[in-house]
């Protein structure tokens, strides 16, 4: 059962396009939430994560936006590069839980 | 390169047999977790150590266990293996034990069950 479910399972953007993945959740506990990145033959490496005190952090070209109410969360990927192309994971932690919950993966690819 | 280290990164073996998965964490990383990644279950927390001491658990099967070494290494051992064990093991660390603490990953360790 996913804790967390993510969406779409895969994107095709062009470069210089935005690249949107969706994440949602049904626990309330959870107060952490991540974003990984991984390419292939390599593990996930933390990208961005954001408190649901917060409803938005940027770094760079990539931004969270978090809707607390609505119990989903985003990532953003702006101005896409062939660089990005990767599998983006989102993730959810409480300190009761005791652990990260990730969602299924998001497949990019980002088109010169 | 996240500073964490898995050995193999290859290992075939047959259903019954037993394997055991290497990790040493960054240098400083007290926390020690293991991570089963499948194509059908995606990426699943198995275990978790802090300073040698278990701290959280998941959906670890009871052929597996674990521990963390004084030196803060750990091991990953899976014994009567199946064909559905086949997967990718990784291991990550963070600094401290808190769940939002930044985990670093390694390349992971690709096991085949024929």
């Amino acid at each position: 059962q996913q804790q967390v479910k993510q969406s779409p399972q895969s994107l095709i953007v062009q470069k210089g396009g935005i690249s949107i993945i969706n994440c949602a959740y049904e626990n309330t506990a959870f107060d952490y939430f991540p974003w990984y990145q991984q390419f292939p033959g390599k593990g996930p490496a933390l990208l961005i994560a954001i408190r649901p005190d917060v409803s938005e952090k940027k770094e760079g070209r990539f931004t969270i936006s978090f809707n607390k109410s609505a119990k989903q969360f985003s990532l953003h990927i702006m101005d896409s590069q062939p660089g990005d192309s990767a599998t983006y994971f989102c993730a959810a932690s409480s300190y009761s839980w005791g652990k990260l919950q990730f969602g299924a993966g998001t497949q990019v690819v980002v088109t010169p | 390169d996240s500073g964490v280290t898995q050995t193999p990164k290859h290992l075939i073996t047959a259903t019954g047999q037993r394997v055991t998965l290497r990790c040493s964490p960054r240098s400083g990383d007290l926390s020690v977790y293991w991570y089963q990644q499948s194509l059908d279950q995606g990426l699943q927390f198995l275990i978790q150590y802090y300073n040698g001491e278990e701290r959280a658990k998941g959906n670890i099967l009871e052929r597996f266990s674990a521990q963390q070494f004084p030196d803060l290494h750990s091991e990953l051992n899976l014994s009567s293996l199946e064909l559905g064990d086949s997967a990718l093991y990784f291991c990550a660390s963070s600094v401290l034990a808190g769940d939002d603490q930044p985990q670093h990953f390694g390349d992971g360790t690709r096991l085949s069950i024929l």
